[in-house]
């Protein structure tokens, strides 16, 4: 079936670096993309979302960019904190608004924050 | 408002037993969601429902039954536990699938 993937499982980054985080999906008819942040022991938390007919958008920190000829998506994180430390899941939607609407997640990437 | 609520935390359970996880939402959200999140792994999606009277199932809803009487409440019944169904469950509410709000997740353990 359809499914939402990530390239890397971990990726460790230097306390001020930017993070980049990576997601391929392969249902081309999914309309929209979320990125969600999973802390240690809590529920996924929404960090920003994305259209399909939107290439870029911008939140406090976080950029998500949107290749739908290659369908990729990835998750920019602006001088990363140790807050930041957490498994992110991107997830897609087909059908956004349609009562056959549902959310796929992917199998997340831990990120880990070095001092 | 509390968001989405689930009841309980954590549960330990004997293979063949049955339980109800609870799920109730105060946002007036149409859509809600159950997921199960293995250890190391994403979340999959159990089963789902668009609005009162109405679910579907999702990518694993082998052993699992749910019902959705009230917009609110969206429990998930797990008839005749076994050890694959050890996870962590969690409910999600959204506005026609848009920015999808989670509750903290139900711990369970069957052995």
């Amino acid at each position: 079936g359809e499914s939402v993937g990530l390239h890397l499982p971990t990726l460790s980054v230097q306390e001020g670096d930017n993070s980049i985080i990576n997601c391929a999906y392969s249902n081309s008819a999914s309309d929209y993309f979320i990125w969600y942040k999973q802390e240690s022991g809590k529920g996924p938390q929404f960090i920003i979302d994305i259209r399909s007919n939107m290439d870029k958008r911008q939140g406090q920190r976080v950029t998500v960019l949107l290749n739908k000829t290659v369908k990729h998506l990835s998750l920019q994180i602006a001088a990363t904190q140790p807050g930041d430390s957490a498994v992110y899941f991107c997830a897609e939607i087909e059908g956004l608004g349609s009562s056959a609407s549902k959310i796929i997640f992917g199998s997340g990437t831990r990120l880990s924050i070095r001092p | 408002n509390a968001g989405v609520t689930q009841t309980p935390k954590f549960r330990i359970l004997k293979i063949g037993q049955s339980m109800t996880l609870q799920c109730a939402q105060d946002m007036n959200h149409n859509y809600m969601y159950w997921y199960r999140q293995d250890p190391g792994m994403g979340l999959k999606l159990i089963y789902y429902s668009v609005g009162a009277g109405i679910t579907d199932k999702g990518e694993v809803p082998n052993g699992y039954n749910v019902s959705r009487s009230t917009t609110e409440d969206f429990p998930l019944r797990l008839e005749l536990a076994a050890p694959s169904q050890t996870s962590v469950y969690f409910c999600a509410s959204s506005i026609w699938g848009q920015d999808v709000h989670f509750g903290p997740g139900t711990r369970l353990t069957v052995t």
